[in-house]
């Protein structure tokens, strides 16, 4: 069965802090990992990840695959407290039911 | 509008009720998919829609729940005679297609469903 898993499940850390959010998984026919953040309504698309380590960047936010081990990893750089929401990690098989296989997110909390 | 739009945005309703929760989405998205997102869970995937075909609704989770698109591009979710476990978010998220490489999800805000 498919799965994805994320820690930690919740993290509260200050303005300026860097963090790291994981997420491991298991899937057959792997096509593309995909990172979401969630604040109140819509999840938004951050980054889609198809290629062992190739590093995708949008301000201070990264993310990196390594499609050997089977993890991939968020940043957030200089945090802010705008960046205070659930992220979402996401594996699309090439094949079978699911179109998109959830973890259950990392609820980061940034205070000021 | 430039995204997925779906309605209500929040739907209060009293046991053993049908519902009818409806997607509109992005303009020239021809897959569409309804997931649902409970208390403390992850988005767990209902059913999908690739542009004229029979949707894959091996994902709903019982005879209870439906699911159309007309003409391609609106879609309605149906709950018959809700229980209170039905309590959740209903996200709709639309592509351009599965069968397109390097095309992401994008969601809509969702229906939040309260059943009484």
């Amino acid at each position: 069965e498919d799965k994805v898993v994320q820690s930690p499940l919740s993290l509260v850390v200050h303005e300026g802090d860097t963090v790291t959010l994981n997420c491991s998984y298991e899937v057959t026919n792997f096509r593309s990992l995909l990172w979401y953040k969630q604040e109140k309504k819509a999840p938004t698309f951050l980054f889609m990840l198809t290629s062992s380590g190739i590093e995708k960047k949008s301000g201070r936010l990264s993310s990196i695959l390594d499609k050997k081990e089977l993890f991939s990893i968020l940043n957030i750089t200089a945090t802010q407290t705008g960046d205070s929401a659930i992220y979402l990690c996401a594996v699309e098989p090439y094949s079978g039911n699911t179109p998109l296989v959830f973890g259950k997110g990392t609820r980061l909390s940034v205070i000021a | 509008g430039a995204g997925v739009s779906q309605s209500p945005s929040n739907k209060v309703t009293e046991k053993g009720k049908d519902v009818e929760l409806r997607c509109d989405p992005i303009s020239g998205h021809t897959a569409l998919y309804w997931y649902r997102q409970s208390l403390g869970q992850g988005l767990e995937f209902l059913i999908y829609f690739q542009g004229n075909s029979a949707p894959d609704k091996s994902g709903l989770p019982s005879d209870r729940f439906s699911a159309e698109r007309t003409g391609g591009s609106v879609s309605t979710l149906t709950i018959q005679r809700t229980q209170q476990e039905d309590s959740a978010v209903y996200l709709c998220a639309s592509s351009l297609g599965r069968d397109r490489e390097g095309q992401p999800q994008h969601f809509g805000d969702g229906t939040r469903l309260s059943i009484l």
